[in-house]
């Protein structure tokens, strides 16, 4: 089993949908999630980190389920510029210290 | 306050060749990550460094990769004789010191290997 687990997509989605994904992680001694957006050819950059309780940031909500296991980012109203990959990241004990373990990513594309 | 820098940008070596990827931490950045990321697929640590130590080695390969970090300078990783699979894409990342997690990336080296 892969320790983060995304769905590539790609996500079809029309501009000021709401569009939803779901990441797993196998570590239950992962202590530490965050979603990163990459964009075509550049470096991650950090959307958000994800706690226990829920987050929201303007129009990003991530969850946390730890006893499932899975990470979850809610886009409202989406924008063209929302259009990038989408990374579920953790720090898994063994992953290298403190380092990150990255999913391979999930695809949005918003449509106008 | 500038971001993470990263040089070369592109780098183009035939194999045999030794390539330096070169990484500038953020200001007051303390800790610094190598990251590797192929084509399709996600991005994998490699190693950790902190100012003249190497903390965790775990993601490296065992052979022909060194990576350092001097007490003055850039984080250097090293790759000797390369082969046409250590094609990829390697970002450096780093942190400030209490919060290892908030890592933030430079915007990459490109290694083409001929």
């Amino acid at each position: 089993r892969k320790e983060v687990e995304q769905d590539p997509g790609p996500f079809n989605v029309p501009e000021g949908a709401t569009v939803a994904f779901n990441c797993t992680y196998s570590n239950s001694a992962s202590q530490s999630f965050f979603w990163y957006r990459q964009d075509c050819r550049k470096e991650p950059k950090l959307l958000m980190s994800v706690y226990s309780s829920g987050n929201e940031d303007g129009r990003f909500t991530a969850q946390l389920n730890r006893a499932s296991q899975y990470i979850s980012l809610l886009i409202r109203d989406s924008k063209l510029s929302d259009s990038a990959t989408y990374l579920c990241v953790v720090n898994a004990p063994g992953g290298g210290a403190d380092g990150l373990t990255f999913g391979k990513g999930t695809h949005l594309i918003i449509q106008p | 306050n500038a971001g993470v820098m990263q040089n070369p940008r592109h780098l183009v070596r035939r194999r045999g060749q030794e390539a330096r990827l070169r990484c500038s931490p953020m200001k007051g950045h303390s800790h610094v990550y190598w990251y590797r990321q192929l084509p399709e697929e996600g991005l994998k640590f490699m190693v950790y460094l902190q100012k003249e130590n190497i903390i965790d080695e775990s993601g490296m390969p065992k052979e022909r990769f060194s990576a350092e970090f001097p007490k003055e300078g850039p984080s250097i990783l090293r790759i000797q004789q390369v082969v046409r699979g250590d094609s990829a894409a390697y970002f450096c990342a780093s942190s400030p010191p209490l919060e290892v997690y908030e890592q933030y990336f430079g915007p990459g080296t490109r290694l083409t290997v001929t």
